[in-house]
């Protein structure tokens, strides 16, 4: 199976700072990268398809780049309604696998 | 607008079967380049990919589960379910089932349901 790690597993931030979580795969997944965001006892919702395109309807504030092992989610400016756990997803091979999720919480 | 809704069995002894359902309203299950699968989320844990029906009728499952799991389609109720056997309390997790997109071959999970709750307890 593909691992996928995620740094950090848990972050602070004030509205309007800048974040960005990484992730990092076992081996080489492509452009086959994924990102969700899920809220507390809600289902995930995809912010980020094949490694860079933004979902529609997904804010614009929303970016992402990447592609082999190391990807990055980038949030320019966060709104309170970020405040969330982030999951990177490899679709390269399966089993399709996640990342452990990075928690975005109020400074 | 797609919806999908999971139903069934929210308490399971151990070495019991689970049994889901996800019905899908707003398009068909058999069109389109679509899959149709479960994930599970243990409580306070992260996300598992356990498998998939495609419109075809093939299925894929995750090989850590393989021997335990069917998912299936009943195309004229137009939804799809999960059977998993022999639960055990590591089994406990929230189900969600999904639609699998595919742009630029690119597969990633568009709608989802809002989960159910399963408990492996005696």
């Amino acid at each position: 199976d593909i691992q996928m790690t995620q740094s950090p597993s848990s972050l602070s931030a004030f509205v309007g700072d800048r974040v960005t979580i990484t992730c990092r795969a076992s081996q080489s997944v492509s452009t086959y990268l994924n990102w969700y965001q899920q809220k507390p006892g809600k289902a995930p919702k995809v912010l980020i398809y094949a490694s860079s395109t933004l979902q529609s309807g997904v804010p614009s504030r929303f970016s992402a780049s990447g592609s082999g092992t190391d990807f990055t989610l980038a949030i320019s400016s966060l709104e309170p309604e970020d405040f969330a756990t982030y999951y990177c997803q490899q679709t390269y091979d399966i089993p399709w696998t996640f990342g452990q999720g990075t928690k975005v919480e109020i400074k | 607008q797609l919806q999908l809704q999971e139903s069934g069995s929210g308490l399971v002894k151990p070495t019991q079967t689970l049994s889901l359902t996800c019905a899908v309203s707003g398009d068909s299950i058999s069109s389109g380049d679509f899959s149709w699968n479960w994930i599970r989320q243990p409580p306070g844990r992260g996300l598992e990919w356990i498998g998939y029906f495609y419109h075809t009728g093939s299925t894929y499952y995750n090989p850590s589960l393989k021997s335990r799991v069917t998912i299936s389609a009943d195309r004229s109720k137009n939804q799809f379910s999960l059977n998993l056997n022999s639960m055990t309390a590591a089994d406990t997790a929230v189900y969600f089932c999904a639609r699998g997109r595919q742009l630029w071959t690119h597969p990633f999970f568009d709608y989802w349901g809002q989960g159910a709750a399963v408990t492996v307890s005696s």
